[in-house]
């Protein structure tokens, strides 16, 4: 199975600043197709995750554009432009190139300081 | 727009079973992938099963395997988990979502049902 690692595993920022998490797969997660199936999740509290970015950098319907995404292969990075109060909650990229199964990080927490 | 409503989770002896359900509303799922996922209290998310458009394709994680069955009612809008043999650590929140096929993620979400499983 592949293994998501991600960094930090919590993020403590400034209202208005910069956040940025990075994601680190066992494998690379290019699928024969051409495409890397590497996406990012939000889970506010008590909420179900939510779809922010998917194939690396697409951002979801609906989704403010200071979100972000970046990367290839086997590291990939979230990054948020300015942190808003409604960003808080826990993030998650998740991996859909090697399934099954479905692997997700373990989450990196953002709070705000 | 889209919507996903499970329900069935409740308080479970270990060795028992439990049928969650998940009801899809606002568009044609039939042919879409779903999923279950689930949560651990605290803890991150879980892949738990999946079953294709057709019903003809259903996967499982290996600590599940033989006690979960994944199943859809498409003349119903439903998706299914037979749980059985249920263990402490079975114990989450178990959401289920549709796997897109243009995302490969998942873009909806329900809300979550929780199952305890406790003596």
């Amino acid at each position: 199975d592949i293994v998501m690692t991600q960094t930090p595993l919590s993020s403590p920022v400034t209202l208005g600043q910069p956040a940025s998490i990075s994601c680190r797969s066992s494998q690379s997660l290019v699928h024969s197709d051409g495409n890397t199936y590497l996406s990012w999740l939000q889970q506010r509290p008590g909420q179900p995750p939510r779809l922010l970015i998917y194939k690396i950098s697409n951002r979801f319907s609906g989704v403010p554009d200071r979100f972000s995404g970046s990367g290839a292969g086997t590291d990939f990075t979230l990054k948020i432009s300015r942190v808003e109060a409604e960003d808080v909650g826990v993030y998650y990229c998740m991996q859909g190139t090697h399934f099954p199964p479905i692997t997700f990080g373990q989450g990196t927490r953002l709070e705000i300081k | 727009e889209g919507q996903l409503l499970e329900s069935g989770g409740d308080l479970v002896q270990p060795g028992g079973s439990l049928r969650l359900s998940c009801a899809y509303s606002g568009f044609n799922f039939n042919n879409d992938g779903m999923n279950w996922v689930r949560q651990a209290p605290g803890k991150g998310l879980e892949w738990v099963s999946a079953i294709s458009g057709d019903g003809n394709y259903r996967i499982y994680t290996d600590s599940v395997k033989g006690r979960f069955t994944i199943s859809r009612d498409n003349s119903k809008n439903t998706l299914y988990l037979q749980m059985n043999s249920l263990r402490v650590e079975d114990t989450a929140i178990y959401y289920c979502g549709r796997f897109s096929s243009i995302y490969y993620s998942y873009d909806y979400w329900g809300q979550g049902t929780l199952v305890t499983v406790s003596s």
